[in-house]
């Protein structure tokens, strides 16, 4: 079974720097999809990001990218000019696309970020 | 965006009743999900359905069960509630406009006193 680790429960950064949260994954399987949800206090779920693995590309989204590092089975999410919008917990999720017909996501514990003015 | 609306948005229930949240979907979607989050864990899968009376367990099943009747509604019944079932439940739709991410609903908070 795949397992996805975020190993910093909390993360703090003053308003304007950057910041990189991280996420691990196991798997063995080849082809996979990559997810960053961003949860703020309304605790409405968001999708901010999405990696393909077959994709060598990192992802972008405006201030949000990815390192993504098939090898090394890590995906790390980076906002730049952090907002105080970004306080969230963030989480990330790993889904694999060979069970095409059952699209199960699997997530981490999460990191809440908090934005410093 | 997916239509998705859960209901209710909050409830508090005694232990041992039982208990029934909703999700309503607009979009007609296959897969539909049923996730609870507690701190430090995550979001942990309890039910899920891949089509009309189709439904599969989860990795925390126990203690729940779900009916899909209608492609538009997933249910989610805890049938003796208690303490430990205390969480924000998540309905989910696997949305291929998004990747083949989720959509989520609004979330319930469920207390059990």
């Amino acid at each position: 079974a795949q397992t996805v680790t975020q190993s910093q429960p909390e993360m703090s950064v003053q308003e304007a720097e950057t910041v990189t949260l991280s996420c691990t994954y196991d798997t063995s399987e080849s082809d996979y999809y990559l997810f960053w949800y961003k949860q703020p206090p309304s605790r409405q779920m968001i999708l901010v990001i999405r990696q393909e693995a077959y994709k060598q590309q990192n992802a972008t989204e405006n201030r949000f990218s990815v390192n993504f590092q098939k090898a090394a089975k890590s995906f790390s999410l980076k906002i730049s000019d952090s907002q105080l919008g970004d306080a969230a917990m963030y989480f990330c999720a790993y889904r694999s696309s060979t069970n095409f017909g059952n699209e199960k996501l699997t997530f981490g514990t999460g990191t809440r970020l908090t934005i410093i003015p | 965006d997916a239509g998705i609306t859960q209901s209710p948005r909050h409830k508090v229930t005694e232990t041992g009743t039982p208990v029934t949240l909703r999700c309503h979907q607009t979009e007609n979607h296959r897969y539909m999900y049923w996730y609870r989050q507690d701190p430090g864990h995550g979001l942990r899968l309890i039910h899920y359905s891949y089509g009309v009376k189709d439904t599969d367990k989860g990795e925390v099943s126990d203690g729940y069960s779900v009916s899909r009747s209608k492609t538009e509604d997933f249910l989610l019944t805890l049938e003796s509630a208690t303490s430990s079932q205390t969480s924000v439940y998540f309905c989910a739709i696997s949305d291929r406009d998004r990747g083949y991410g989720y959509t989520f609903g609004s979330g319930t908070r469920l207390t059990v006193v």
